[in-house]
């Protein structure tokens, strides 16, 4: 594997379920990100992790639930959702989480939420 | 509030010309500037990026940069078809704020 991965790349869920999201990055990173991206609106940044510490929150709703267990892996968990949830999910990740403004992110490609 | 603003387009342009795509932004503070390009379905890859005023080429791509006008634009010469997608101005005084994208058509 290389790049950004993620993991499902579609998911339908109810809004009483509970389901996660998964990326890996393997470029050797050490800040990894989520973003929602819904139609004619531009990418919305939801977290940020920098050496596995949430570094931005952007006043997400609480049934988003995100986990670093380390500079490689971040999770989204999600429960309750609404559909207005339903979107593109993008994970990124980038060498050192903004503090350098020379700081690039690459993306993986996403996961396709539908939330019924 | 930082803003990023792009025409949404549709921009569209005959194989082999020029597109212009522009950006603006509301953040003084902003030191560096992206292109991302999303075809549909996709996720956003990296085109380039510019950090000083002025003009940055790469291949078939030219960034320039005005930051006393808090203006960035892309240029894609000989445009090819493949080259249709959405363009996404991205602009960083600390975490990524991007624009809504300006769509690309290029017209065969």
């Amino acid at each position: 594997e290389t790049g950004v991965t993620q993991t499902p790349r579609h998911l339908v869920m109810g809004m009483t379920n509970k389901k996660s999201l998964k990326c890996e990055q393997h470029l050797g990173h050490n800040a990894m990100y989520w973003y929602k991206q819904s139609a004619k609106k531009p990418l919305e940044l939801m977290f940020v992790y920098n050496f596995k510490e949430q570094t931005e929150n952007n006043s997400v709703p609480s049934r988003f639930s995100p986990e670093c267990p380390n500079s490689s892996h971040l999770f989204l968990h999600l429960h309750t959702l609404q559909p207005e949830d339903s979107a593109l999910y993008l994970c990124a990740s980038s060498q050192d989480g903004g503090t350098l403004s020379t700081d690039t992110q690459y993306f993986g490609p996403g996961t396709r939420l539908t939330v019924l | 509030q930082k803003e990023v603003e792009q025409n949404s387009g549709p921009l569209s342009v005959p194989e082999g010309a020029i597109a212009s795509l522009n950006c603006t932004y509301s953040d003084r503070g902003s030191q560096s500037f992206f292109w991302y390009r999303q075809y549909s379905g996709k996720s956003p890859e990296l085109i380039m990026f510019i950090y000083s005023n002025g003009d940055k080429e790469d291949g078939r791509f030219t960034a320039q940069l005005n930051k006393a006008s808090q203006y960035v634009s892309l240029l894609i010469r000989d445009s090819q078809p493949s080259d249709s997608a959405t363009y996404l101005c991205a602009v960083n005084p600390y975490q990524l704020t991007f624009g809504k994208g300006t769509k690309l058509s290029v017209i065969p």
